[in-house]
């Protein structure tokens, strides 16, 4: 049975730092893209970032590009997002997802991060 | 600017069927696949239809997609009220050189 479960979200300040983690079992972790989407509070879907496993290319929506960053570590099976520079608008809900080129066919349950002082 | 438009609200009755319309541009639909999610109240989504028409196993076949030119949508028949959910789709934008999603579609089933 695919997995995948999300850890590492919290509270933390404007202009602080997180470190979300995604453990995924029940599949071969190194041969998918894997991508995060999140949710703000009472919105819609974003995507966010993904990484593939040609040459580990990443890929970033402009609104985090330059303060995010994927990457995976395919020996543990787990993906990572390193967020700096928070803004409030960062405040979402963070699903870690398997992507199979331009779908996502699962999902985990994701993990909230809230940008706050 | 890149945007997949999809209307804020659509209702019906149990057994009755309704569609959700998906409106693109030539950089997203007009050239790519379009995929649908359904987000239950409290869930995270799941996808529901992908590259346009394909359901993934465990999908029943009360839900279908469809695309044209820069237009896509999803069609349910026998409404449940199981099947109140915010809907997005979503595909590939080859000028953001990502993934949109549009805005989503709260259905209520009344």
């Amino acid at each position: 049975e695919v997995q995948l479960v999300e850890s590492g979200g919290g509270l933390v300040k404007p202009g602080g730092s997180l470190r979300l983690s995604c453990a995924a079992s029940g599949f071969t972790f190194e041969t998918y893209t894997m991508t995060w989407v999140r949710q703000a509070p009472g919105k819609g879907l974003e995507w966010v970032s993904s990484m593939s496993t040609v040459n580990n290319y990443t890929f970033y929506a402009a609104s985090v590009r330059g303060r995010f960053t994927v990457t995976r570590d395919n020996a543990r099976n787990s993906l990572y997002l390193q967020m700096s520079s928070l803004r409030a608008e960062d405040t979402a809900i963070y699903y870690c997802v398997r992507d199979l080129g331009d779908y996502f066919d699962y999902w985990g349950q994701g993990t909230l991060v809230t940008v706050s002082s | 600017q890149s945007v997949l438009a999809q209307p804020p609200s659509a209702s019906g009755t149990p057994g009755q069927r309704v569609t959700m319309s998906c409106s693109g541009s030539s950089s997203n639909i007009g050239s790519n696949t379009i995929n649908w999610y359904r987000q239950l109240p409290g869930t995270a989504p799941k996808l529901l239809i992908y590259s346009n028409n394909q359901r993934p196993s465990g999908v029943p076949d009360r839900f279908s997609g469809s695309a044209s030119g820069t237009s896509a949508s999803l069609a349910i028949s026998g409404l449940q009220s199981a099947d109140e959910a915010d809907y997005y789709c979503a595909g590939w934008d080859d000028s953001l050189n990502g993934v949109l999603f549009g805005g989503g579609t709260k259905l209520t089933v009344l």
